[in-house]
């Protein structure tokens, strides 16, 4: 069966550095996404993505975040100075648009000392 | 965004049926019932979705009420695998993001 898969399952970090969080999409998905769960809290949607641009985002989704489909696999989330209160589990997904439902990778957990 | 509520938690023994509720009285006539769960250390997983009609697959099935403004989630015969945060999500389709809540805290008893 097919699935999302994210690289590295986990990235721990300085504050104000970059990372980039790297995830493959199921082959024949259309659109994409990122989602965060700070460790205890609610699942946190924070962008969409379809047709090589962003679709929607969400207040969290600020300046310091950008996406990008570098090639026809790879789907990654850029966090460019990173803050401690961005530490949380990050995950991928990917849904068909025809049937609406989103797949989710395993998560990256994104730890900022 | 129309808004559900489910109950914190709820408990249930291994091999016995599981009725899940969820209301969502403020539904809009295009907004689909999707429910995912999340089992512990793992990302959400898509369960079933419906939009009127009750809908079955192999994980569960989902009863709508004819007025649409509740539903419920079934799982026939529950495992210790079943174990997990139920949630139930209004969703458009699309490019939408998920606008998941608290959900429903499942605990399965041997």
């Amino acid at each position: 069966e097919p699935e999302v898969t994210q690289t590295p399952s986990h990235q721990v970090t300085q504050m104000g550095q970059e990372v980039i969080l790297r995830c493959v999409p199921i082959s024949n998905h259309l659109y994409f996404y990122w989602y965060r769960q700070i460790l205890g809290q609610k699942v946190e949607f924070l962008v969409s993505f379809y047709n090589n641009e962003i679709s929607e985002k969400s207040e969290i989704f600020d300046d310091q975040f950008s996406v990008e489909r570098p090639d026809g696999s790879n789907f990654t989330l850029k966090i460019r100075s990173t803050k401690l209160e961005d530490s949380a589990m990050y995950f991928c997904a990917s849904s068909d648009f025809r049937s609406g439902e989103q797949y989710f990778g395993p998560g990256t957990r994104l730890t900022v000392t | 965004d129309a808004k559900t509520t489910q109950p914190n938690s709820m408990e249930s023994n291994e091999e016995e049926p599981v009725h899940l509720p969820c209301n969502h009285s403020t539904i809009s006539g295009t907004d689909y019932i999707h429910w995912y769960r999340q089992l512990p250390s793992q990302g959400p997983e898509y369960v079933i979705h419906g939009l009127t009609s009750n809908v079955n697959n192999r994980m569960a099935s989902l009863a709508i009420a004819e007025d649409r403004k509740s539903s419920t989630l079934i799982l026939h015969r529950a495992t210790l695998r079943d174990a997990a945060v139920y949630y139930c999500i209004l969703d458009r389709g699309g490019a939408d993001g998920l606008t998941f809540g608290k959900g429903t805290h499942l605990i399965i008893q041997p």
